[in-house]
């Protein structure tokens, strides 16, 4: 079936941890791996993505890995800013077109 | 370039009540996706239309439909309301034609049923 498995729910890091969110997919067709922010009251918006020709991709102090042999992939954030205290979500495609399952959120703060 | 536009951003009905959502999506895209978010379900996919087709419906009873426009304008309409339906309806627009892109999604309209 089509599922997007998302942990941990809640994570709290002091101000220049890391963060690590870990999401699992079951639908071995899918080949791209969204993740969106969503701050209080705003829109989700895509942060980074990664495709399944690669394993790893970095944007500053964001990066996502990919293993698809063990279909789960994850985000990690460097060096925790207060700013980046909202609710992260992944996703994988499930399904032709534009159709996106989307993982149950882990809201993250970051304490000072 | 507008971002996507949903109206209302706000509203409130009864049970039994229906009720219509619009979305305008960015300009040149033809993809138009509605998800509905609640805190305990997080974003679940209702369905989405390209080039005036739906091409996709996720697991959501019939009293939720929707349509597209030649413009890519899209609405949905909630028939029968019922108190579970209250929550955030987010449209979502794409440039692509398959999961290759961003999604980007507008602020939503957030609906309350009494």
């Amino acid at each position: 079936g089509e599922n997007v498995e998302q942990h941990p729910s809640t994570l709290s890091v002091q101000e220049g941890d890391s963060a690590v969110i870990k999401c699992t997919y079951s639908d071995s067709a899918s080949n791209y791996f969204p993740w969106y922010k969503q701050e209080l009251g705003k829109r989700p918006q895509l942060i980074i993505d990664i495709r399944s020709n690669v394993g790893e991709k970095k944007d500053q102090r964001i990066a996502v890995t990919l293993n698809k042999t063990a279909k789960h992939f994850s985000l990690h954030i460097t060096e925790t800013q207060p700013e980046d205290s909202a609710v992260y979500f992944c996703a994988a495609p499930t399904g032709g077109g534009n159709k996106l399952t989307f993982g149950t959120g882990t809201q993250l703060k970051v304490e000072l | 370039k507008a971002g996507v536009t949903q109206t209302p951003r706000y509203l409130i009905k009864t049970r039994g009540q229906q009720v219509t959502l619009s979305c305008s999506p960015i300009s040149g895209h033809r993809s138009v996706s509605w998800y509905q978010q609640t805190p305990g379900q997080g974003l679940q996919f209702l369905f989405e239309y390209f080039s005036e087709t739906q091409r996709n419906k996720g697991n959501f009873p019939g009293r939720f439909s929707g349509r597209q426009f030649s413009n890519s304008r899209s609405e949905m309409n909630v028939s029968t309301l019922e108190l579970g339906d209250s929550a955030l309806y987010l449209c979502a627009s794409s440039l692509e034609h398959q999961n290759t892109g961003e999604l980007f999604f507008g602020e939503g309209s957030r609906l309350t049923v009494l």
